[in-house]
């Protein structure tokens, strides 16, 4: 079965770190871009980051940049999230997605998430 | 930076019925980045639409995707109790990668 399993969530003081991990299970994660979205209680879900195939794109939301690391291990078939200086409003379930990219036979390129981990919850409190 | 405005923010229906949300864009953007997604609570998202009006894989006829440019809609006919949920349009022209704040489709 094609799955994505997230973990590492917990409970962390502010100012701390987490290390999410986003493991592939029945496909090759290497073949595809991976992106981190998260979701606060009440909230929307909100664009966290995104690594390509190789590693060598990533992008990240402005709220996230110098605190969030993205990287990943294809040979594990493995993503993960480092999040430094956790605040309080850091505080959501984070799901990783594969994306998945379709080209038609007019040569239109489609980029979407069409596998998703069920999540991890990080709570930053003291 | 794209913004996506989804309206309305509720919509409060009785099963049968048919629903229709919007999704705006803040600029114009090709149309195969715009995506739809089904969230039910405590579950994964869902992929429902890609490239504004393509259904993914196992999803019924009743969603349909349409728009271009700035405007997208998502409709729902035939409203079935499983399509009580939040849905989100999302775009991946050009990062942030956002999501719309999400239309709550509600029993009535």
């Amino acid at each position: 079965e094609v799955q994505l399993v997230e973990s590492g969530g917990g409970l962390v003081k502010p100012g701390g770190s987490l290390r999410l991990s986003c493991t592939a299970y029945g496909f090759a994660l290497s073949s595809h871009s991976v992106n981190w979205v998260r979701q606060a209680p009440g909230r929307a879900l909100e664009w966290v980051a995104s690594i390509s195939q190789s590693g060598s794109f990533i992008d990240y939301a402005d709220t996230m940049k110098g605190r969030f690391t993205v990287s990943r291990n294809n040979a594990e078939s493995a993503a993960f999230l480092q999040m430094n200086s956790l605040r309080a409003e850091d505080s959501a379930v984070y799901y990783c997605a594969r994306l998945l990219m379709v080209r038609d036979k007019e040569n239109y390129y489609y980029y979407h998430m069409d596998v998703w981990g069920k999540g991890t919850p990080v709570t930053v409190s003291s | 930076e794209i913004v996506l405005t989804q309206t309305p923010g509720t919509l409060s229906l009785s099963p049968g019925e048919s629903a229709t949300l919007s999704c705006w864009a803040s600029q114009s953007f090709n149309r195969n980045l715009l995506n739809w997604y089904q969230h039910r609570p405590g579950q994964a998202p869902r992929l429902l639409i890609y490239g504004a009006s393509n259904r993914a894989a196992d999803i019924p006829d009743r969603f349909r995707g349409s728009g271009s440019g700035t405007d997208f809609t998502l409709t729902i006919s035939r409203l079935e109790p499983e399509d009580f949920a939040v849905y989100y349009c999302q775009q991946h022209d050009s990062p942030p990668y956002s999501f719309g704040q999400g239309t709550k489709l509600e029993i009535k």
